[in-house]
This record gives structure tokens, sequence and C-alpha cells, in this order.
């Protein structure tokens, strides 16, 4: 079963930090592009990044790029999310995927991040 | 990076068919058979309903389906039941080699 556990969520001050992580489990996950997609609070879902098998190729959405980077560690099965510079809208919970057929599914259940003073 | 647009809310009664749009642009649902569907009951995880454009993964009803002309993609629900009642999000790959996530449609079963 295709498991994916999201951690490292919690408060941070406008221009803090925090690291986000993915372990995934119960399938092949160095062979797949990985996905972050976040959601504010009542609000809709919004692509954040994605990185490719080997973490060679990265993509990002404006909002964020610059500020965030996602890598991975395939021998941990695990993604990762650096969230630098931290505004009050990047509040969300965040959700990671693998990508197939330009599709991503599953998805985890996500880690809050709440950006506040 | 705008979002694709779609309607805030949609409802229907039960047995009767629902569309959602989902509109673009050129550098994304009209260049690309990219376009998903997911569905987000209250307080869950998305999970994927319609792939490239129009294929349903495994264990996914075929009361759902898939549809794209030009730079907009439909999704309809047909026999509409309780359980569908739902946020619905279509998300197409950009030009960009990035992704985009519809604006979300509220489903109401009346």
């Amino acid at each position: 079963e295709v498991q994916l556990v999201e951690s490292g969520g919690g408060l941070v001050q406008p221009g803090g930090s925090l690291r986000l992580s993915c372990a995934a489990s119960g399938f092949a996950f160095s062979s797949y592009w990985m996905h972050w997609v976040r959601q504010a609070p009542g609000k809709g879902l919004v692509w954040v990044s994605r990185i490719n098998s080997d973490g060679s190729n990265t993509n990002y959405a404006d909002s964020v790029k610059g500020r965030f980077t996602i890598s991975r560690d395939n021998a941990k099965n695990t993604l990762y999310l650096q969230m630098n510079s931290l505004r009050v809208e990047d509040t969300a919970v965040y959700y990671c995927a693998p990508q197939k057929d330009y599709s991503t599914n599953p998805w985890g259940q996500g880690t809050l991040v709440t950006v506040s003073s | 990076q705008s979002a694709l647009t779609q309607p805030p809310s949609v409802s229907g009664s039960p047995g009767q068919s629902v569309t959602i749009s989902c509109t673009g642009t050129s550098s994304d649902v009209g260049s690309y058979n990219r376009v998903s569907w997911y569905q987000q009951p209250p307080g869950t995880a998305p999970t994927l309903m319609i792939y490239e454009v129009s294929n349903r993964p495994s264990g996914v009803p075929d009361r759902f389906s898939g549809s794209k002309s030009g730079n907009t993609a439909s999704l309809t629900i047909s026999g509409l039941q309780a359980e569908d009642e739902a946020d619905y999000y279509c998300s197409s790959y950009t030009s960009s080699s990035t992704f985009v996530f519809g604006t979300g449609t509220k489903v109401t079963v009346l």
C-alpha cells in the first residue's frame, strides 16, 4: 500500500524558515517525479514545486521561486521542502504526492504550516 | 501562472448529471492533453478522479468522465449520488514545465 507521511509543519514567524519532510513507502520512490501542493485554510489547491526522480531537475511556482527548495533522498525514500523567508501568505496545509501520467496520486494527509507573529 | 477558471458551485438532484468546466489558456489546457481532476471531500486530502483529460484510475466509478475542447476541459458526473458531494479541482501541465490548479468547484447534491 502506498503511504506518504508529511511532517515538519508548525508555527513560524514571518521571515523564518522551516523544512518539511515526506516519507514515502509502498512504491518505487526513486523512479517517480514528486510534487508539493499547498492549500491555505478554506482556500483552493495551489501547486508549489516538483522534482525529478534523481533530483537533477526541479520546477517551482513563481510565488515560491527563490525562497523554497525541493530536494530528495532516494536512499531514505524521503522528499523535502526547505522553506525560507516565509510570509503570512505561505500559511497552508502542504501535501506531497508522486507524479504519474502528469497527475499526482495518491496524496499524503498533509502538514500544516502557520506563519504568524 | 494564473489559476484555471472553474465555476464556484454546481448542484443537482440524485440521478441527475452535472458538468464542471475548467478554462485555461493556450499555454496550459489548450496545448496539452495533461488535464487531471481531483475530488476533495471536506477535511480530507484530494484523490485523483481523471487523468490525461479522460482516463479514469482503477476504482473510480464510470459515472465520472472527462473531456476537452480548445482551452476548456470538463468533468461530468452522471447519475449523481450523495457521496459525490465534495470540492472538485482541475489541474493542467503548462508550457513552463509547471502545473496549475483550477479555482475549485463545490458540488452539492440536493
